[in-house]
């Protein structure tokens, strides 16, 4: 079955320092993978995917991720973080279907 | 354009009580998620409608739950004799295909 690993939950990092979410997944096939972000009290918002293709995607406000198929991973990146990405993200992986699996997600803590 | 959306944006219930959430997705988008978000978890699935057809209900947790989408649009999730362990933030999403899906502001809901 497949599964999806966020092992930092929570990541302080200063502000315009580069930051990495790891993400790790387990399945068989071939997948799709996302990161979300999530504001407080808000739902999740979609900042990039990888469906095929270049293995690095780019996404909104300046992420970016590499989905690394030996790895089985899709580590998320920002080379400069703000006090605005103080958010939880959460990855998700689905077996090029409708069901998404979610993992547990990273708090990134942006200090001043 | 507008995006999804879901209300109340709270609800507090009382233990045996029932509540209906509503979901308005995405115009046009013909697929429709429902997933429930326990504090400091990811979401997780509870069921699938392609238009009208709820295509898989493997994720309800119990027959307490029930989901409906009549005419194609709007979808209804309610829980009968709500229990303590229903609270959480329930979230909806659309999709218009396959590749990605986007999400309301989700339902929060505490039983007391």
């Amino acid at each position: 079955a497949q599964s999806v690993t966020q092992l930092d939950s929570q990541v302080p990092v200063f502000e315009e320092a580069p930051v990495e979410l790891r993400c790790n997944y387990s399945s068989s096939v071939s997948v799709y993978l996302f990161w979300y972000v999530q504001y407080p009290n808000q739902g999740l918002q979609l900042l990039l995917k990888y469906l095929s293709g270049s293995t690095l995607v780019k996404g909104i406000n300046g992420f970016e991720a590499e989905f690394n198929k030996s790895q089985t991973s899709f580590h998320l990146r920002k080379p400069s973080v703000h006090i605005s990405d103080t958010a939880e993200y959460f990855c998700a992986v689905s077996e090029q279907s409708y069901k998404y699996i979610f993992g547990t997600g990273t708090r990134l803590k942006v200090l001043a | 354009g507008a995006g999804v959306s879901q209300s109340p944006r709270y609800k507090v219930a009382k233990r045996g009580q029932d509540v209906a959430l509503r979901c308005d997705p995405i115009s046009g988008h013909v697929s429709l998620f429902w997933y429930q978000q326990a504090l400091g978890q990811g979401p997780e699935f509870l069921t699938y409608f392609q238009n009208e057809a709820q295509l898989d209900k493997s994720g309800l947790p119990s027959d307490r739950f029930f989901a409906e989408r009549p005419e194609g649009s709007v979808s209804t999730l309610k829980i009968q004799r709500t229990q303590q362990e229903d609270s959480a933030v329930y979230l909806c999403a659309s999709s218009l295909g396959g590749e990605a899906q986007y999400f309301g502001p989700g339902t929060r809901l505490l039983v007391l």
